[in-house]
């Protein structure tokens, strides 16, 4: 049981828009803390997406976005693509547990 | 280039121990605070343990605290993982990752992103 809560999966055709939560509590997102967004595609190492809530690192394409709101986070991607296909995670600081991830999204571009 | 890479993962039995390391390359090192992720085998990432800049302060997640040791040694731009008393929930792949880290004035330490990920290096807990 991850403390930050994302569904399991997503999917999407190419060009579709697609949404990935990332719900929290009052001991990481909302007490402020940034969330930061990283993809990982199978059987390679994570990537950092979106830091900061919603900065994208040099690279990243602007299709990918990020938001934050309360105790939730999410991240947007716009016209889909097959490389998007991918493990989305999402990150935060908690009070008591210092780093904590989410369990991770599976995007599927069908 | 900006660079982490692991070595040190293999084969070791439950209670035994091993020891994974990082080297790092392209930033200067000793301005980092350092940190160590893992990810077990079909399962989602889990912060393990992190050091400052100059090994003086640790943290690590309570799973693995009294039976885990992050250490550094700046002269040779690495960091390291003693794993003991191992058990099979601590098998996976290790990443070693460069942190964005803000410290209080009160001393509390702050984590943020993870901007920099080694390529990982398997552990595997045999029985």
């Amino acid at each position: 049981q991850s403390v930050l809560t994302q569904p399991p999966s997503v999917s999407g055709a190419p060009g579709q828009r697609v949404t990935i939560s990332c719900t929290g509590s009052m001991s990481n997102i909302g007490t402020g803390y940034d969330v930061h967004w990283y993809q990982q595609i199978p059987g390679t190492a994570p990537k950092l997406l979106i830091f900061r809530n919603s900065n994208r690192p040099s690279g990243v394409p602007d299709r990918f976005s990020g938001s934050k709101s309360g105790t939730s986070a999410s991240l947007v991607i716009t016209g889909l693509q097959a490389e998007d296909e991918a493990d989305y995670y999402c990150q935060s600081y908690d009070i008591s547990l210092r780093v904590v991830f989410g369990g991770g999204t599976r995007l599927t571009v069908l | 280039e900006v660079q982490l890479v692991e070595s040190g993962g293999g084969l070791v039995q439950r209670g035994g121990s091993l020891r994974v390391a990082c080297g790092a390359s392209g930033f200067t090192f000793t301005k980092y605070w350092m940190t160590w992720v893992r990810q077990a085998p079909g399962k989602g990432l889990q912060w393990v343990a992190s050091i400052n800049q100059d090994g003086s302060e640790e943290h690590y997640v309570d799973s693995v605290k009294g039976r885990f040791t992050i250490s550094r040694d700046n002269a040779g731009n690495s960091v390291f993982l003693q794993m003991n008393s191992v058990t099979a929930d601590d098998s996976g792949v290790y990443y070693c990752a460069r942190p964005s880290v803000a410290v209080a004035s009160s001393g509390l330490v702050f984590y943020h992103y993870m901007d920099v990920w080694g390529k990982g290096t398997t552990v595997t807990v045999s029985s």
